[in-house]
């Protein structure tokens, strides 16, 4: 059971555009949502996070949205440069039986073309 | 150095081998978390740690699979007798604390080959 979900296995944008990455959960308990980028070979790494009370945190060229009553974030990058080229994974977090759980999307692979 | 070090970053193992792999978390971060990428799919959990105890290890197999995190030295993930289907990346992310608002910091990776 997929809780957060990724549906665009990969994106193309040009450079300069926006580009505009989706997510979607299914689980109310989540409260906190977070967006990794990964490049081959590497870690993920933190980009940027939301509380649930929030919808929108912006962070330089990246701003991440919620919408809580459609169980739905998104990443919008502008503009976007080559080295943005990574899979993004979308995250949510819960404190679920006493533990925290940190549960990812499959990740969208994100290509910027010049 | 204050980042999540994981070590080997490439492992292979013939199949039935053990491995094992190791996690020493960001300085200060006490919460441990393993995850487990197979090609082409996202990051699955595996477990969660906090020094010496076992928090939440619902997305371990039952078999073959152990993790722990003793008061000193590395996280270890443990693998016995390892299958073809073991080959994956193997995260580890660290965190201050267990708090849902606290980002998990991963390391590099441990790319499993099972042969």
């Amino acid at each position: 059971d997929q809780q957060v979900k990724q549906n665009s296995p990969s994106l193309s944008v040009q450079e300069g555009r926006i580009s505009i990455l989706n997510c979607d959960y299914t689980n109310s308990m989540f409260d906190y949502f977070l967006w990794y980028k990964k490049y081959p070979a590497e870690g993920p790494t933190f980009l940027i996070s939301i509380s649930s009370i929030k919808d929108k945190n912006e962070d330089g060229r990246f701003t991440v949205f919620l919408n809580k009553s459609a169980k739905h974030l998104s990443l919008h990058i502008v503009p976007s440069q080559p080295g943005d080229s990574a899979v993004y994974f979308c995250a949510a977090s819960a404190r679920i039986q006493g533990a925290q759980k940190l549960v990812f999307g499959q990740g969208t692979r994100l290509t910027i073309n010049p | 150095n204050a980042g999540v070090m994981q070590n080997p970053r490439h492992l292979v193992r013939r199949r039935g081998q053990e491995a094992r792999l190791r996690c020493s978390p960001m300085k200060g971060h006490s919460h441990v978390y393993w995850y487990r990428q197979l090609p082409e799919e996202g990051l699955k959990f595996m477990v969660y740690l906090q020094k010496e105890n076992i928090i939440d290890e619902s997305g371990m197999p039952k078999e073959r699979f152990s993790a722990e995190f003793p008061k000193e030295g590395p996280s270890i993930l443990r693998i016995q007798q390892v299958v073809r289907g073991d080959s994956a990346a193997y995260f580890c992310a660290s965190s201050f604390s267990g708090a849902t608002n606290t980002e998990a910091f991963f390391g590099q990776g441990t790319r499993l080959t099972v042969v």
